[in-house]
């Protein structure tokens, strides 16, 4: 497609619950990577990935958040036993060449508003 | 590590005025951009602006200029002659040339005025 997509728009799970999120980059894009957006905040970083290969995991805030890129193209953003601080929305974005340099712009998707009851 | 900081929560323009977002930033790396981004309430998050920071001359696309001071870590973004459609929340981020994640401040909302 033209732009960064994801999926579900909007995602509601009861506290305990799994979830996946999916990232559909631009086609073509080496770096994808994942934020979390919480509500009256900018984006904080969470993974990197160039490629298949996750260079960065540093900002993920637990053992309970998982992400996956097997094949070097579409994303998948996993959360175990949600809890309630949880619940923001993740943003997903690409670019086209390895992440090292920040001369090449993020492309955003409209990211997931994921709610933990 | 570095760390952005947006001031105003808020700021108010009237259309076809010029507005000016501040944003300052810290950090210890020698080689780093800077980028403001626009996210309206749709939420997707879109480029306005990016400025190395080895580059003396101030970035400028369209009507979206930035003041850049590097001995003063300031980066402000001015917007000239407001439309209704940059009401949006305006994001300050900054990332090492060495690395990849853009750190954000926490935003300002414009709103515009008719």
């Amino acid at each position: 497609g033209a732009g960064v997509s994801q999926s579900p728009r909007y995602k509601v799970a009861k506290r305990g619950q799994d979830v996946a999120l999916r990232c559909d980059p631009i086609s073509g894009h080496v770096s994808l990577f994942w934020y979390q957006q919480a509500l009256g905040q900018g984006p904080e970083f969470l993974t990197y990935f160039q490629n298949e290969a996750q260079l960065d995991k540093s900002g993920l805030p637990s053992d309970r958040f998982f992400a996956e890129r097997p094949e070097g193209s579409v994303s998948t953003l996993k959360i175990q036993r949600t809890q309630q601080e949880d619940s923001a929305v993740y943003l997903c974005a690409s670019s086209l060449g390895p992440g090292a340099h920040s001369n090449q712009p993020q492309h955003f998707g409209d990211g997931t508003r994921l709610s933990i009851l | 590590a570095q760390t952005v900081t947006q001031s105003q929560p808020e700021m108010s323009v009237q259309e076809a005025e010029t507005v000016t977002l501040s944003c300052t930033y810290d950090t210890s790396e020698s080689d780093y951009y800077l980028f403001w981004y626009k996210q309206p309430p749709s939420r997707q998050m879109i480029l306005v602006i990016r400025q190395e920071a080895y580059k003396q001359q101030n970035a400028t696309e369209n009507r979206f200029s930035v003041n850049f001071q590097k001995a003063a870590k300031s980066f402000s973004l001015k917007i000239s002659d407001s439309q209704l459609g940059d009401a949006a929340m305006y994001f300050c981020a900054s990332a090492p040339n060495s690395g990849y994640a853009l750190n954000f401040g926490k935003g300002t909302s414009l709103l515009v005025t008719p």
